[in-house]
Parts: C-alpha cells; sequence; structure tokens
C-alpha cells in the first residue's frame, strides 16, 4: 500500500524557516516524480512545486520561487521542502503527492494519484 | 499562468441524480485535465485524468470529457458517498493549476 506521511510543520514567525518532509513507502520512490501541494483551510488547492525522480529537475510555483527549495533523498525514501523568508500568504496545509506514473506505455508526471494527509504550517506573530 | 474556471459554485441535488460539473480553461490545455474529489478532513482523490481516463479503483458512475478548454465531470447517478468538494487541474503547461472547485451538496 503506498503511503506518504508529512511532517515537519507547525508555527514560525514570518521571515523565518521550516523544512517540512515526506516519508514513502509502498512503492519504489526513486522512479516517481513528486510535488508539494498546499491548501489554505477551506479554501482551494495550490500547486507549490515539483522533483522529478533524481532529483536533477525541480520546478515551482511563482509565488514561492526564491524561497522554496524541494529536495529528495532516493536512498530514504523521503521527499523535503525546505521553506525560507516565510510570509503570512504561505499558512496552509502542505500536502506530498505522488504522481501516476506511466499506464501502457503513457507517462502521467503531473497528476497526483497518491496523496499524503498533510502538515499545517502557520505562519504568525 | 493558465487560469481554470468551474461552474456552478455550488451543486445541489439529490441521491440518484445526475450530476454535471463544468470546467473551463483560459487557453488550450489538449487534453491535458484531471478532475479530483476531496471530502472534508481528507486529502483529495483522483478521479479522472487526461480528460476521460478513469483513475484506478473509481467507479464507472464518474465519467469526464472534453479538449481544449471545456470539460466535464459527470456523475451519472449520485451515491451519499459522492457529495463532496470537486476540483480540477491542468497540466497543459509547466505552471499546474487547479479550479476553485464545485461543491455537490445534498438538496
Amino acid at each position: 500500500e503506498v503511503q506518504l506521511v508529512e511532517s515537519g510543520g507547525g508555527l514560525v514567525q514570518p521571515g523565518g524557516s521550516l523544512r517540512l518532509s515526506c516519508a514513502a513507502s509502498g512503492f519504489t520512490f526513486s522512479n516517481f516524480w513528486m510535488h508539494w501541494v498546499r491548501q489554505v483551510p477551506g479554501k482551494g488547492l495550490v500547486w507549490v512545486s515539483r522533483l522529478n525522480n533524481d532529483g536533477s529537475s525541480p520546478s515551482y510555483a511563482d509565488s514561492v520561487k526564491g524561497r522554496f527549495t524541494i529536495s529528495r533523498d532516493n536512498a530514504k525514501n523521503t521527499l523535503y521542502l525546505e521553506m525560507n523568508s516565510l510570509r503570512a500568504e504561505d499558512t496552509a496545509l502542505y500536502y506530498c503527492a505522488r504522481e501516476i506514473g506511466c499506464i501502457g506505455g503513457n507517462c502521467y508526471p503531473e497528476y497526483f494519484q497518491h496523496w499524503g494527509q498533510g502538515t499545517l504550517v502557520t505562519v504568525s506573530s | 499562468e493558465i487560469v481554470l474556471t468551474q461552474s456552478p459554485a455550488t451543486l445541489s441535488l439529490s441521491p440518484g441524480e445526475r450530476a454535471t460539473l463544468s470546467c473551463r480553461a483560459s487557453q488550450s490545455v489538449s487534453s491535458h485535465l484531471a478532475w479530483y474529489q476531496q471530502k472534508p478532513g481528507q486529502a483529495p482523490r483522483l478521479l479522472i485524468y487526461d480528460a476521460s481516463n478513469r483513475a484506478t479503483g473509481i467507479p464507472a458512475r464518474f465519467s469526464g470529457s472534453g479538449s481544449g478548454t471545456d470539460f466535464t465531470l459527470t456523475i451519472s447517478s449520485l451515491e451519499p458517498e459522492d457529495f463532496a468538494v470537486y476540483y480540477c487541474q491542468q497540466r497543459g503547461n509547466w505552471l499546474l493549476t487547479f479550479g476553485p472547485g464545485t461543491k455537490v451538496d445534498i438538496k
């Protein structure tokens, strides 16, 4: 069974930093693209960042570019999100999500098949 | 950035009725659109990818259609567990975006 377990959220002051982790199990982690998606409670979903399977090609939403860094340790089956210069508007539940993978010779790296339960980040003084 | 617009914002229906949800993109995304269901306190669940392909384990009452800028999610006969918020998401370009959601609630 695929499991994604996020951790590292909490309360941080504006301008502060946090590092989120996502521990993956139940699949070959190094074969899949991974993503971070956030959601303000009661609001919609916002894609934050993605990382390809070998970690060589990260991408970011404009709202976090230059402040957040996505990375992965395939030996530890873990995805990370380093968040710096945090702002009040970064307050949200942060989900890690796994792509679908390849089906019948077609690959779908940018749809989210599996999700964790999220970790809450609150940026407030 | 490709903007997705969903309508209606809220759909009030009874169990057994047909639900038709719309998602419109600000520019063509070809068939690169997915639908997700989210219930309160839960993570989203992938229903449909590439406009019309049901994800693993998704019941046949869920179907998707459309291409270019106009897409539809249809739930043929609502079950009690289908009352939830539904989001569309595009991967037409590198910047992935979601629609604002349609809430399907019990009439």
